[in-house]
């Protein structure tokens, strides 16, 4: 079955820009929508945005001066940038596959990484 | 302050059944389907509901889910030790064109 896979620096300066990939195995990345999903420290989910393997995109409102997300299907990953980040973008970031008429339903997820900012 | 409204904790007994409430508005769960998730302690979540009421192959018929106006439950029956997690709901909202998640019920069994 699908598995999905983050990686990417643990630590992040403030002001600078938070990279992280994620990476399918078990099935094809095609002809799906894949999802960013962050969680602060003890706090609820945040949903940062979604990408077609054709590279179209949607970003949460209040995220979407700051994030792109994109995609390479060669390489079965897709990718988040957040640029500009505080010490309120520390997280738990997970990637996912979304589904559903208006891709809202997540299923499977990536395991997480911890994304800290530092001053 | 999350779009969606869920009650911070709730607790049960083993065996007796518990319900959590999941509260929106027209923009978002009256006019979507609402999906559930689990988050046992330490791990990602895992999708426990999605469309409302369709529960993917492997989550036991204990859970259930439903949907009246502008709210949205989830019932667990005959609640067991591997029950305690946190849920959240989540839908799309047609205003704010996103997905919108509630802020999480943390279930303890006593």
């Amino acid at each position: 079955q699908v598995q999905l896979q983050e990686s990417g620096p643990g630590l992040v300066k403030a002001s600078e820009t938070l990279s992280l990939t994620c990476t399918v195995s078990g099935g094809s990345i095609s002809s799906y929508y894949w999802s960013w999903i962050r969680q602060p420290p003890g706090k609820g989910l945040e949903w940062i945005g979604y990408i077609y393997y054709t590279g179209s995109t949607n970003y949460n409102p209040s995220l979407k001066s700051r994030v792109t997300i994109s995609v390479d299907t060669s390489k079965k990953q897709f990718s988040l940038k957040l640029n500009s980040v505080t010490a309120a973008d520390t997280a738990v970031y997970y990637c996912a596959r979304a589904l559903g008429r208006v891709q809202d339903w997540f299923d499977p997820w990536g395991q997480g990484t911890l994304v800290t900012v530092s001053s | 302050q999350s779009v969606l409204t869920q009650p911070p904790s709730a607790s049960g007994t083993p065996g007796q059944r518990v319900t959590i409430s999941c509260s929106g508005s027209r923009s978002n769960i009256r006019s979507n389907t609402v999906n559930w998730y689990q988050q046992l302690p330490g791990t990602a979540p895992k999708l426990l509901f999605y469309s409302t009421d369709q529960r993917p192959s492997g989550v036991p018929d204990r859970f259930s889910g439903s949907k009246s106006g502008t709210s949205a439950s989830l019932a667990i029956s005959g609640l067991q030790s591997e029950d305690e997690a946190d849920y959240f709901c989540a839908t799309w909202d047609d205003s704010l064109n996103g997905v919108v998640f509630g802020g999480g019920t943390k279930l303890t069994v006593l």
